[in-house]
């Protein structure tokens, strides 16, 4: 089946820094990925919906600014927390699309921020 | 907007038991409607799916049909096995945005 990977599996990080993460499609290509945040003991939070070559759109009351995504090709989305403080510590999920209705999910990405 | 509500967990059963883990939604249109398991160290997979009123999803002994009149998709297994152990989320989609919308998640131990 279509494998997601992502990069780092996990990171810990100083407060004020930024943090990169990466999202890629190893055996396919996908025009669309998403990326979500995972609170511990909680669902899915879908963050935004991340298209190759244009703007990530954001979900309501995720911060564009902070939250930094690239989709430069059709195999790679990055996603850079920037300024990172503790309250950006979770667990985040990539996915990409492969047809309507058909996400495969990288294993994701575990972020302590100190 | 749209919603998934599924059982609380943990859910902790023998093996060999017999598994329903309820979900319901809240959904304007004509959602699917999915089942994804994250096994320990891993990405969530999808399970099973359906994709209109009535239609039966199934893989790996798993099944869930398509409720609309109770606005439900339960997730059911006649006989777990101790692989079976993992966390399983439910979750529907709009298909014009491909945006999934997932429940809370019910983490499921089978112990032998």
């Amino acid at each position: 089946g279509a494998v997601v990977s992502q990069h780092p599996s996990w990171v810990i990080c100083k407060s004020g820094t930024s943090v990169k993460i990466e999202c890629r499609s190893l055996d396919f290509q996908a025009t669309t990925m998403f990326w979500y945040r995972q609170f511990p003991k909680q669902s899915l939070m879908l963050m935004a919906t991340s298209n190759e070559g244009s703007k990530a759109t954001y979900e309501q009351g995720v911060e564009k600014d902070k939250f930094l995504i690239n989709h430069a090709s059709l195999t790679l989305s990055t996603l850079t927390v920037t300024s990172a403080h503790p309250e950006d510590s979770s667990f985040y999920i990539c996915s990409a699309s492969l047809g309507v209705e058909t996400q495969y999910f990288g294993p994701g990405t575990r972020l302590l921020v100190l | 907007g749209n919603s998934v509500t599924q059982m609380e967990g943990p859910v902790t059963l023998s093996e060999e038991a017999f598994l329903t883990i309820n979900c319901t939604y809240t959904a304007t249109g004509y959602p699917s409607l999915f089942w994804y398991v994250q096994y320990p160290g891993e990405g969530l997979q999808l399970l099973l799916k359906a994709t209109k009123a009535d239609d039966k999803g199934s893989n790996k002994g798993f099944e869930a049909t398509y409720r609309k009149e109770t606005t439900s998709f339960h997730l059911e297994k006649g006989s777990v096995q101790v692989s079976d152990s993992a966390v399983y989320f439910c979750a529907l989609s709009d298909s014009l945005s491909q945006k999934l919308v997932f429940g809370q998640g019910t983490r499921l131990t089978i112990n032998p």
